[in-house]
């Protein structure tokens, strides 16, 4: 699976936009980008997932690149309960296990 | 749906003392991970089933730890003997089984060894 590079932490404001960033400059044709992230003291929490197109959920949107080097995962209105690590995955198609790495630690300021 | 569920939360032992951590994924779902985090790390994949057969095993230290899923449902996690350095949380997840399905954990047991 390619590498990932993201920030090690963020701030955001309470109700802005947070928009994380990630960089995966090696992925190839038929890696997805997946989105978890983990709260304090609990298990990892799927998100969203892509492979070329920008996808919305209920969650988060994901905007990925044209040429898939990069991507930014966006939450519309953060909340304090938005402050988590969040990690960037790549996956290659096919492969069920997702490699973590550090992921981005968010705090979400009142 | 019921979540991916763990037990126990907590343990403590000490040093080479063995421990079991149980894993009862979301029912269907057909593959089942084990993770071990440490402080301040992302979780490491230990090992991988599908069904009731292993399809990842290549960084479990199958020296000491071992894993077994009886009839493709739940799944225990063994230490014996125990280390100093398995203090960790152990994560358990578990997914459909079809490719580019997302994962699902549960709240993870947190194991110190003293």
């Amino acid at each position: 699976d390619a590498k990932t590079t993201q920030p090690t932490s963020m701030d955001c404001a309470e109700g802005r936009a947070a928009n994380l960033p990630c960089n995966h400059s090696t992925i190839s044709g038929n890696e997805y980008v997946y989105w978890y992230r983990q709260i304090h003291s609990q298990g990892p929490q799927y998100i969203i997932h892509g492979l070329k197109n920008n996808e919305t959920n209920e969650m988060a949107s994901l905007i990925i690149t044209e040429d898939r080097k990069s991507s930014t995962l966006i939450l519309p209105h953060a909340t304090l309960r938005d402050t988590a690590v969040y990690y960037c995955i790549v996956r290659e198609t096919g492969r069920r296990a997702l490699t973590f790495g550090s992921g981005t630690r968010l705090q979400v300021q009142p | 749906e019921a979540g991916v569920a763990q037990s126990p939360r907590y343990k403590i032992i000490e040093k080479r003392q063995s421990v079991a951590f149980w894993c009862n994924p979301i029912s269907g779902h057909a593959t089942l991970y084990w993770y071990q985090q440490i402080l301040g790390q992302g979780p490491k994949l230990l090992i991988q089933f599908q069904n009731n057969g292993v399809v990842d095993d290549s960084q479990l230290p199958k020296d000491r730890f071992s894993a077994e899923r009886l009839k493709g449902v739940d799944s225990t996690l063994k230490i014996q003997p125990a280390k100093l350095e398995d203090s960790a949380v152990y994560l358990c997840a578990s997914s459909h089984g079809t490719p580019n399905t997302e994962a699902f954990f549960g709240q993870g047991t947190r194991l110190t060894v003293v």
